[in-house]
């Protein structure tokens, strides 16, 4: 398809398990971003890559959370020892400049 | 203090009516200012840009006031189908390329 793509939709995990979360962007858009959002609240910054550089890894809420983007394209953000705070939205977005971003349907990952 | 903010509502407005939404940010290095909609669990989809000179698509007006750091959005003759959550998007031009920060988002309820 020629939209962001996430995969899996639905993630119930249980507390203490790994998770990998997979971000398929647009073809050829070099910037890639993670948020993460809670229910009520607009979407918070994670990570950012422009191409297969992780730039700024400011918004990762711990040593936990980790992501990459190894050739640039297809990314995964992956949460260790997963608590129940961590149950949320997980929004992908790509962008070719300083426009529009697109936005993946997002994983929304439930910590039980 | 957060970066973007916006009046998190919500706004419950008859069918018909004018409505507008503030946001204010913070940093005055601020690059780009966009308005994203977002209904119940669906990915944040862009609305329109907003421009210093204001723009308008139709009901939907935007403006910008870099003096003020803020931005607004008024919506006319509001339609049912405009319920949702209004995201406020700051674009910052950082060393290695831009980075998006939203807003909490303003809810808005259209009723008949």
């Amino acid at each position: 398809g020629a939209g962001v793509s996430q995969s899996p939709r639905y993630k119930v995990a249980k507390r203490g398990q790994d998770v990998a979360l997979r971000c398929d962007p647009i073809s050829g858009h070099v910037s890639l971003f993670w948020y993460q959002q809670a229910l009520g609240q607009g979407p918070e910054f994670l990570t950012y890559f422009q191409n297969e550089a992780q730039l700024d890894k400011s918004g990762l809420p711990s040593d936990r959370f980790f992501a990459e983007r190894p050739e640039g394209s297809v990314s995964t953000l992956k949460i260790q020892r997963t608590q129940q705070e961590d149950s949320a939205v997980y929004l992908c977005a790509s962008s070719s400049s300083y426009t529009e971003a697109f936005f993946g349907q997002g994983t929304r990952l439930t910590v039980v | 203090r957060k970066e973007v903010e916006q009046d998190p509502g919500p706004f419950n407005v008859p069918e018909g009516a004018t409505v507008a939404f503030n946001c204010t940010y913070s940093n005055s290095a601020s690059q780009s200012f966009f308005w994203y909609r977002q209904d119940c669990r669906k990915e944040p989809k862009l609305l329109m840009s907003v421009y210093s000179s204001g723009n308008e698509d139709g009901r939907f007006t935007a403006q910008l006031n870099r003096a003020s750091q803020y931005i607004s959005l008024l919506i006319r003759d509001s339609k049912l189908s405009d319920s949702a959550t209004y995201l406020c998007v700051v674009i910052y031009t950082m060393e290695y390329g831009n980075k998006l920060v939203f807003g909490a988002g303003t809810i808005l309820r259209v009723k008949s």
